[in-house]
């Protein structure tokens, strides 16, 4: 079974430009967790998707948007991008839900904001 | 009190000793312990976890205590090896809010 995909994997952009980063999960999950990771920040909860609904979300200004299609792929957008968002941002997929649930990560795509 | 305190930061440990990090945690409705693993440019991947209605789970060379009272859990990972070298979080999660919330991260050295 494939696992969690992200693209792109790698991404440069100029400040106050905005972003689109995908996700697919793993067949049959349903669940998408969204995750930033810095060197300062560590990894911090973004939002939670489970059947295009967003059910969760973390402490972050509202330039951070995701989605869920009826495939269960998510985007994640971020408008007016600032130099602090450059992060390597995770993709996490589980079974049905999050609670309890293993959430698999995908490699990552890495956002490099110039 | 949605913390989570990894430590120790960094760990060097020799090839065949045991490796030990800590965690600990504030919010008592955290009922989901994972550790997950991260190599670099990868993203982490789920090593072992543990549910508080028990104290202890060992899955090979991988072991996490846990101590409800005293809220904190830790992984032990015996006969180390070099190819254990990575970056280890622990996280916690509560039923109702369906969200990790991941320790600082230990980078784990292993010399051969």
């Amino acid at each position: 079974k494939a696992g969690v995909t992200q693209t792109p994997r790698y991404l440069i952009k100029t400040r106050g430009q905005q972003v689109t980063l995908s996700c697919s999960p793993i067949s049959g999950h349903r669940s998408v967790s969204w995750y930033q990771q810095t060197p300062g920040q560590g990894l911090q909860f973004l939002f939670e998707y489970f059947s295009e609904t967003q059910r969760n979300k973390g402490n972050f200004p509202g330039r951070f948007s995701g989605r869920q299609f009826s495939n269960s792929r998510s985007e994640m957008n971020v408008s007016t991008l600032e130099l602090g968002d450059s992060a390597l941002y995770l993709c996490a997929s589980s079974l049905t839900t999050p609670r309890g649930e293993t959430q698999y990560f995908g490699p990552g795509t890495r956002l490099l904001v110039l | 009190q949605q913390q989570v305190k990894q430590s120790p930061q960094s760990l060097i440990v020799q090839k065949g000793g045991i490796s030990i990090i800590n965690c600990a945690y504030e919010n008592t409705a955290f009922d989901y312990f994972p550790w997950y693993q991260q190599f670099p440019g990868k993203g982490p991947a789920l090593l072992i976890a543990i549910r508080p209605d028990v104290s202890e789970k060992k899955e090979g060379r991988f072991t996490i205590s846990f101590n409800k009272s005293a809220k904190q859990f830790s992984l032990h990972i015996m006969d180390s090896q070099p190819g254990d070298s990575a970056t280890y979080f622990c996280a916690s999660e509560a039923s109702n809010t369906g969200k990790l919330i991941f320790g600082q991260g230990t980078t784990l050295q292993v010399k051969p």
